[in-house]
């Protein structure tokens, strides 16, 4: 079945730097990818809608200047955490669909120290 | 706007009982149904999903969710619980079957298997 691919799994940054997480669809083409932000044992938040070629459609109350996303091919999708702050600490999944199901990377926890 | 609401954060049920997990849904439009499962630190698997075609929908490891729009549910069962089926499991809902649009996840029911 069709495969999507994020990475680093884990990451761990400074306070003030920037990371960037990348998110492939490996078999398929996804002209929309979807990411999502989830705290501990809580559920997935959806923070922007990713769209090939244009720009991203962020959610209410996500920082579009600090969650800054790029979808610059079918099969590519960039989330970068700019100036990363311990609050941003988290668990990040993207996830693309495809015919009939969405896939979903296997997520990145970000720690910013 | 769509929404999914589980009921139970937690649920504990003992190795061979029956596994029931709540959802009620909400959408203007006939919903297309997820259920997914995550591992701790992991993605999230596709355990079964509706799609207005069979209301009683079956899915992997042993999983099932029956469709009742009289209810506005969809509640994911398992006949007897193994202990390999402790996780998080999310609900979840789309307005429409296409790549464009969202999936919005219900805030999770953590199972627990008792031995």
């Amino acid at each position: 079945g069709a495969v999507v691919s994020q990475h680093p799994s884990r990451v761990i940054c400074k306070s003030g730097t920037s990371v960037k997480i990348e998110c492939r669809s490996l078999d398929f083409q996804a002209t929309t990818m979807f990411w999502y932000r989830q705290f501990p044992k809580q559920s997935l938040m959806l923070m922007a809608t990713s769209n090939e070629g244009s720009k991203a459609t962020y959610e209410q109350g996500v920082e579009k200047d600090k969650f800054l996303i790029n979808h610059a091919s079918l099969t590519l999708s960039t989330l970068t955490v700019t100036s990363a702050h311990p609050e941003d600490s988290s668990f990040y999944i993207c996830s693309a669909r495809g015919q009939e199901e969405a896939f979903f990377g296997q997520g990145t926890r970000l720690t910013v120290v | 706007a769509q929404s999914v609401t589980q009921l139970g954060s937690h649920v504990s049920v003992s190795e061979g009982a029956l596994v029931l997990l709540r959802c009620n849904y909400s959408s203007s439009v006939p919903p297309y149904l997820f259920w997914y499962v995550q591992y701790p630190n992991q993605g999230l698997q596709l355990l079964l999903k509706y799609t207005s075609a069979a209301t009683l929908v079956k899915g992997i490891n042993g999983f099932e969710a029956e469709f009742k729009k009289s209810e506005t549910s969809f509640h994911l069962t398992k006949p007897s619980a193994h202990m390999s089926d402790a996780a998080e499991y999310f609900c979840a809902v789309s307005e429409q079957m296409n790549r464009d649009d969202k999936i919005i996840f219900g805030k999770g029911t953590r199972l627990h298997i008792l031995p």
